[in-house]
């Protein structure tokens, strides 16, 4: 049964960093794409970043780039997410999920890890 | 990007009754890649619908997808307690991957 657990959220101020982990079991990690997505407080859905099975290849939302990086260590079946200069808006719960391509469908997802930027 | 909008916002039905819920995109989607994901308060999204009518592994046959190029619907045939939800839209034909706003099913 796949299981993606996220963890690493927590509250930090305007400008700090922040990294997240989400740990993967159940499948054949280093064979799938891999997500970040995230949703504010009562808001919807809004893709992040992803990362391709092997590493090689990331691309970001516009909203993120140059602050958010995804990484990746196939050996601990494990996804991460480096986030830098963080900022109000990036207050939300942030999800991971597999997906077969670098740009597909998002097959199972995480239970989220919430961040909470504020002074 | 492209665009998604979902309607109605909110809809109102009861147990048994058929919903019908709509997704509209600014532009075409590319190879009717479109998904739908089921959303239940305080938990993850479910993958219901790919590929505009593809049912995902273990989902009930009364849900079921239709739709191409700007147009896209998800249709519930009779309505389970559980089914009260909120749905998404997904297009994965072009970067970035966009989602519509969100339809809230709920009980009358």
């Amino acid at each position: 049964q796949v299981q993606l657990v996220e963890s690493g959220g927590g509250v930090v101020q305007p400008g700090r960093s922040l990294r997240l982990s989400c740990a993967a079991s159940g499948f054949t990690f280093s064979r799938h794409a891999l997500n970040w997505v995230r949703q504010a407080p009562g808001r919807g859905l809004e893709w992040v970043a992803v990362i391709s099975y092997d590493g090689n290849n990331k691309y970001y939302a516009d909203s993120v780039k140059g602050r958010f990086t995804i990484s990746r260590d196939n050996s601990k079946n494990t996804l991460y997410l480096e986030m830098n200069s963080l900022r109000a808006a990036d207050t939300a719960i942030y999800y991971c999920a597999w997906s077969l391509f670098s740009i597909s469908w998002f097959g199972d997802w995480g239970q989220g890890t919430l961040v909470t930027v504020s002074s | 990007e492209i665009v998604l909008t979902q309607s109605p916002g909110t809809l109102s039905l009861s147990p048994g009754e058929r919903a019908t819920l709509s997704c509209r995109a600014g532009q075409s989607v590319s190879s009717n890649y479109l998904a739908w994901y089921q959303q239940n308060p305080g938990q993850a999204p479910r993958l219901l619908i790919y590929g505009s009518s593809s049912r995902a592994t273990g989902i009930p046959d009364r849900f079921s997808g239709s739709g191409s190029g700007t147009d896209f619907t998800l249709t519930i045939s009779r309505l389970e307690p559980e089914d009260f939800a909120v749905y998404y839209c997904q297009q994965y034909g072009s970067s970035p991957i966009t989602f519509g706003q969100g339809t809230r099913l709920e009980i009358k």
